[in-house]
């Protein structure tokens, strides 16, 4: 069975500086990593995706993530935060076509 | 623009009255979708279909029901809501040939449970 835990249900940072969101999972065979973004009264917006192929993934937004398998973590990154990425942040993992399973999300907050 | 559309975007039902949310898809996924998800909560999926294949969760309570009529639309009926009920509910759908099985999510139903 996989699970993914994310460190830090709120993440605070100053608008232009890193963004760093933590997710570590847990898979018996390679994994599909996903992380999601949910704007308030909004449905899930894929921000980026590992599947596999490149172990630093470029998505959306600015934002990127690196699968590291010695360390089974997939944490997301952006340079410079802007007020805009102020939203829910979700972590999952799949092993194929199976459902997903979700972190408990990461609220990120951008302060001026 | 293909996409995930869910209808109403808010809904509101008394105590014990049957509701229906309904949820349509242009993407032509044969996997579609239905979670529930409460205030800063990840989302919980109840079932979903693989085609015509209902996969109900262990969990999922049997006041929830779905409806597959075609591959574009799938209902979520409750059938007698309560005030645990009160959630977003949202649709996603997948292609079972894809890697990974990217979900694509649609902006949800904000139910409120009167």
């Amino acid at each position: 069975a996989q699970s993914v835990t994310q460190l830090g249900s709120h993440v605070s940072v100053s608008e232009g500086a890193l963004v760093l969101l933590r997710c570590n999972y847990s898979s018996s065979v390679p994994p599909y990593l996903f992380w999601y973004v949910q704007y308030p009264n909004q449905g899930l917006q894929l921000l980026l995706k590992y599947t596999s192929a490149a172990t630093l993934v470029k998505g959306i937004n600015g934002f990127e993530a690196e699968f590291k398998k010695s360390e089974t973590s997939f944490h997301l990154t952006k340079p410079s935060a802007h007020m805009s990425d102020a939203a829910e942040y979700f972590c999952a993992v799949t092993t194929g076509f199976q459902k997903l399973v979700f972190g408990t999300g990461t609220r990120l907050l951008v302060s001026p | 623009d293909a996409m995930v559309i869910q209808n109403p975007r808010y809904q509101v039902t008394q105590f014990g009255k049957p509701v229906t949310l309904s949820c349509s898809q242009t993407l032509n996924h044969n996997v579609m979708y239905w979670y529930q998800q409460k205030s800063s909560q990840a989302p919980k999926l109840l079932f979903h279909y693989y085609d015509k294949d209902f996969n109900n969760e262990a969990d999922t309570p049997d006041n929830f029901q779905s409806r597959r009529p075609n591959t574009s639309f799938c209902f979520l009926d409750i059938r007698s809501p309560g005030l645990g009920d009160a959630a977003m509910y949202l649709c996603a759908t997948s292609r079972v040939d894809s890697k990974g099985n990217e979900q694509f999510f649609g902006p949800g139903t904000r139910l409120t449970v009167l």
